[in-house]
């Protein structure tokens, strides 16, 4: 049973334009959620994080906003480049411990 | 440079070999992971250290081992490889505690036959 779950697979956007990246997750006791974002033929880089006492954390083009109560969380790419297509995957640690990966998001900012 | 190195990058292995994915990390972090991705699946742990000298166990360690024997390097071993084990593997270290923000290497891709 996935802990944390990214319901899409393939996101396209247009450049310029704000992309959307949607995470779920079941356990409550989850108390920080980061994301990161992989290149092909590379490993995973670290983007933005956000504590459970927060709602949003902001960093430069990269904003991502939780909902504790829908146990959601979302980054926004505003604007989308080129650049940014990449796989984003969502991720979740309970206190202190290992993180918990949801299955990524393929996103293709189209020029 | 700072970070981790991981070795070999691609490997074909015929299956029942035995077969060690080397990791080795020069920021002086107390945590390591290893990771199989998989398409679909993302990001699975196998086994992690929190400290050298330790081990434990992650969501899918069955059919794979590791030790610590120092802060640096983390092998992962597979004893007796099997096509299922067919993936990209991912080696990860972090500080203990605060962000835990993981650093990844740059990923052994592992073809079982």
């Amino acid at each position: 049973d996935q802990q944390v779950k990214q319901n899409s697979p393939s996101l396209s956007v247009q450049e310029g334009r704000i992309s959307i990246l949607n995470c779920d997750y079941t356990n409550s006791m989850f108390d920080y959620f980061l994301w990161y974002k992989k290149y092909p033929a590379e490993g995973p880089t670290f983007l933005i994080s956000i504590s459970s006492i927060k709602d949003k954390n902001e960093d430069g083009r990269f904003t991502v906003f939780l909902n504790k109560s829908a146990k959601h969380l979302s980054l926004h790419i505003v604007p989308s480049q080129p650049g940014d297509s990449a796989v984003y995957f969502c991720a979740a640690r309970i206190s202190a411990r290992q993180l918990t990966f949801g299955s990524g998001t393929q996103l293709t900012v189209l020029p | 440079i700072a970070g981790i190195t991981q070795a070999p990058t691609s490997q074909i292995l015929a299956a029942g070999r035995r077969m060690t994915l080397r990791c080795t990390q020069d920021m002086r972090h107390n945590a390591m992971y290893w990771y199989r991705q998989d398409l679909g699946l993302g990001l699975r742990l196998i086994h992690y250290s929190n400290t050298a000298g330790t081990t434990g166990k992650g969501e899918v360690p069955d059919g794979y081992s590791v030790s610590r024997a120092n802060t640096d390097d983390f092998p992962l071993t597979l004893a007796s490889a099997v096509p299922s084990q067919t993936s990209v593997y991912f080696c990860a270290s972090s500080e203990l505690g605060g962000k835990n923000e993981q650093f990844f290497g740059p990923g052994t891709r592992l073809t079982v036959l």
